[in-house]
């Protein structure tokens, strides 16, 4: 069974502080890594994506992606009361050929208190 | 995403009650995907629709659950009989493409109420 582990959180930081969120799975075949934001009571808000190992940056966003650790990660930098939500991990694609399939952490909460 | 759209926003069934979500997908596409999201836990996969074809419903109850994606019209998410275990958030989204690299984008969600 696929599974997508984020570190549990709550996690709190101070405003201006940087947020480092974590992110591990569990099938090798997976291809395309995803980072979205969802506020209480509202949709999943797709913030970055990352096909490739390294680093990605997107303003004050980086993801990091790394396969041989099955590992990828996002890094807020400069956090804002505004990034207050709960960030959800999803993977999509694995060697079994659903590469559609979007498979979820359970999310960490981020708490950036002003 | 405001351009894929799901209504209503909110809904209330009694138990044994048919509950029956839509889903417009963004202009242009054409893939559709359901995910539910039940009360802390993380989003799960339901089922993948194109027009007119149910691709894979490896994620739906074998019972009381059904999906359909007309050639005119909103995908519609049915379910017979709600169970309290049906409350959930129901999320839709849509893909110009069916592929790895493909983003998808989420409406807003139907939040469904069992009581």
């Amino acid at each position: 069974q696929k599974e997508v582990e984020q570190n549990s959180g709550p996690l709190s930081v101070p405003e201006g502080a940087i947020a480092s969120l974590n992110c591990t799975y569990s099938d090798r075949g997976s291809q395309s890594f995803f980072w979205y934001r969802q506020y209480s009571g509202k949709s999943p808000e797709l913030i970055m994506s990352i096909y490739s190992n390294g680093d990605k940056e997107d303003g004050r966003f980086t993801a990091q992606l790394n396969k041989a650790s099955q590992y990828v990660s996002l890094l807020i930098r400069d956090s804002q009361p505004s990034d207050s939500a709960t960030y959800l991990c999803a993977v999509n694609g694995n060697s079994g050929g659903s590469n559609y399939k979007l498979t979820f952490g359970k999310g960490t909460l981020l708490t950036v208190n002003p | 995403n405001a351009g894929v759209m799901q209504n209503p926003r909110h809904l209330v069934r009694r138990r044994g009650q048919e509950a029956r979500l839509r889903c417009s997908p963004m202009k242009g596409h054409s893939h559709v995907y359901w995910y539910r999201q039940l009360p802390e836990e993380g989003l799960k996969f339901m089922v993948y629709l194109q027009k007119e074809n149910i691709i894979d419903e490896s994620g739906m109850p074998k019972e009381r659950f059904s999906a359909e994606f007309p050639k005119e019209g909103p995908s519609i998410l049915r379910i017979q009989q709600v169970v309290r275990g049906d409350s959930a958030a129901y999320f839709c989204a849509s893909s110009p493409l069916p592929d790895i690299n493909t983003e998808a984008f989420f409406g807003q969600g139907t939040r469904l109420t069992v009581v």
